[in-house]
């Protein structure tokens, strides 16, 4: 069955760096978009960024963009997001999740089948 | 930016009642609107896409209909396992965007 297993989270100071991996498995994961996902404590869903099957995308949300940064190594099966500049508004739960389709390149199939079960960042002096 | 926007942010219901939640979208989605559901400590979990779609596995008490800027989400008997917070977002444009969700408590 499709895993997906979020690691690399962690308290850290903000201004600091971090890059979280979500390593895939039962599937064929360089047939699916993959995005990341976050969830403050207590709050609701942010979508974070997005990458496209081959990796030749990529699109962030505009509190993210210039400082993080998603790629995929399909020949490891794993999704990756480099955080850098860190603020404490960073602070959630992120999720892993591919896309409910294959070869999915329109924006019009971005619904998300399978979700990891997170990792939590920390961001606090 | 599509803003989403849910209401109720919370409602309170009794097993077997049918509940209706709403999602509104700042501008138009077409129909490229999802429904998931999310328990204290899980992974969201997909419901719906399309608008009206059901995902496979989920019990056809769930329904989901609207276009444009308007859509709800209905389930018809809500079941013990239903207690949950249900999100809807849109995937017609860039950024993605989730609704704030909607809490569904025992009544």
């Amino acid at each position: 069955q499709v895993r997906l297993v979020e690691s690399g989270g962690g308290v850290v100071q903000p201004g600091t760096s971090l890059r979280l991996s979500c390593a895939a498995s039962g599937l064929s994961f360089n047939n699916y978009v993959m995005t990341w996902v976050r969830q403050a404590p207590g709050k609701g869903l942010e979508w974070v960024a997005i990458i496209l099957y081959d990796g030749s995308n990529e699109y962030y949300a505009d509190s993210v963009k210039g400082r993080f940064t998603i790629s995929r190594d399909n020949s490891r099966n794993t999704l990756y997001l480099q955080m850098h500049s860190l603020r404490a508004e960073d602070t959630a739960v992120y999720y892993c999740a591919k896309s409910a389709q294959t070869f999915c390149s329109g924006i019009d199939c971005h619904v998300f089948d399978h979700w990891g079960q997170g990792t939590l960042v920390t961001v606090s002096s | 930016d599509i803003q989403m926007t849910q209401s109720p942010s919370t409602l309170s219901a009794s097993v077997g009642d049918r509940v209706t939640i709403t999602c509104r979208a700042s501008q138009s989605v077409s129909s490229w609107l999802a429904w998931y559901q999310q328990k204290p400590g899980k992974a969201p979990k997909l419901l719906m896409y399309k608008a009206s779609s059901l995902q496979s596995g989920v019990p056809s008490r769930f329904s989901g209909t609207g276009s444009g800027t308007e859509f709800t989400l209905s389930i018809s008997s809500l079941q013990p396992d239903d207690f949950a917070t249900y999100y809807c977002q849109q995937y017609n444009s860039y950024p993605l965007t989730f609704g704030g969700g909607t809490k569904v408590e025992i009544k």
